[in-house]
């Protein structure tokens, strides 16, 4: 079965520009989340979607960034007026969600972002 | 915050185990201890996660301290393929995690 997979997988865009950034998770998988890396950091969060709602989206940094997932599947990452700051990789996971069980994430290969 | 520590990097020689120690002093009752890692300009892979009593799986062993307040990833014959970033997390089971990453252990295999 294919995994989480993201495209493109490199998107290069000048400073005030609007992207999208796809997300495609594993096949039944309920939740999907989306973090952002920066060169020698971890992954940081920054919203979780349980269904087509986006149960916390409390670490997107500002209204520039939005999220949908519209049927429950897949979903897309949104940056308006992009600044050099928003340069990272963007990666998306997704997960099974069974109730009362732990829960593995499952990464797709990132989008890295780069914005002149 | 990140709750757990970890050293910044780790070297081991190849065909040896390394164990990548973390510590997560403040770990409470309900939260599991889950380890992941980052091959260079790859996504996160799962590795093992646990509770309290010790896991084994075809890629490692983890041991979680009876007080729970640290463990250790045991990679019990590394290869150059295992050199990455490690990555320590404390979460609660089933339903959503907020999954919060440090910095992890950058770990060097050694030919």
């Amino acid at each position: 079965g294919a995994g989480v997979s993201q495209t493109p997988s490199n998107k290069v865009t000048e400073k005030g520009k609007y992207v999208e950034l796809r997300c495609d998770p594993i096949s039944g998988h309920t939740a999907l989340y989306w973090y952002r890396q920066s060169l020698g950091q971890g992954p940081e969060f920054l919203i979780y979607f349980q269904g087509t709602g986006a149960a916390d989206d409390s670490g997107l940094p500002n209204d520039r960034f939005f999220a949908v997932r519209p049927e429950g599947s897949v979903s897309t990452l949104k940056i308006q007026r992009t600044e050099r700051g928003d340069s990272a990789v963007y990666l998306c996971a997704s997960s099974l969600t069974l109730a009362g069980d732990t829960d593995t994430q499952y990464f797709g290969p990132g989008t890295r972002l780069t914005v002149l | 915050d990140a709750k757990t520590t970890q050293p910044p990097s780790m070297d081991c020689a190849e065909g040896r185990a390394a164990n990548l120690p973390c510590n997560h002093s403040t770990i409470s009752g309900n939260e599991y201890v889950y380890w992941y890692r980052q091959i260079h300009s790859q996504g996160p892979q799962y590795i093992i996660h646990g509770l309290k009593n010790n896991e084994t799986n075809e890629m490692a062993s983890l041991i979680i301290t009876e007080d729970r307040k640290s463990s250790t990833l045991i990679l019990p014959h590394a290869t150059l393929r295992d050199t990455a970033v490690y990555y320590c997390i404390v979460t609660l089971s089933g339903g959503y995690q907020k999954v919060t990453f440090g910095t992890g252990t950058k770990l060097q295999v050694i030919p």
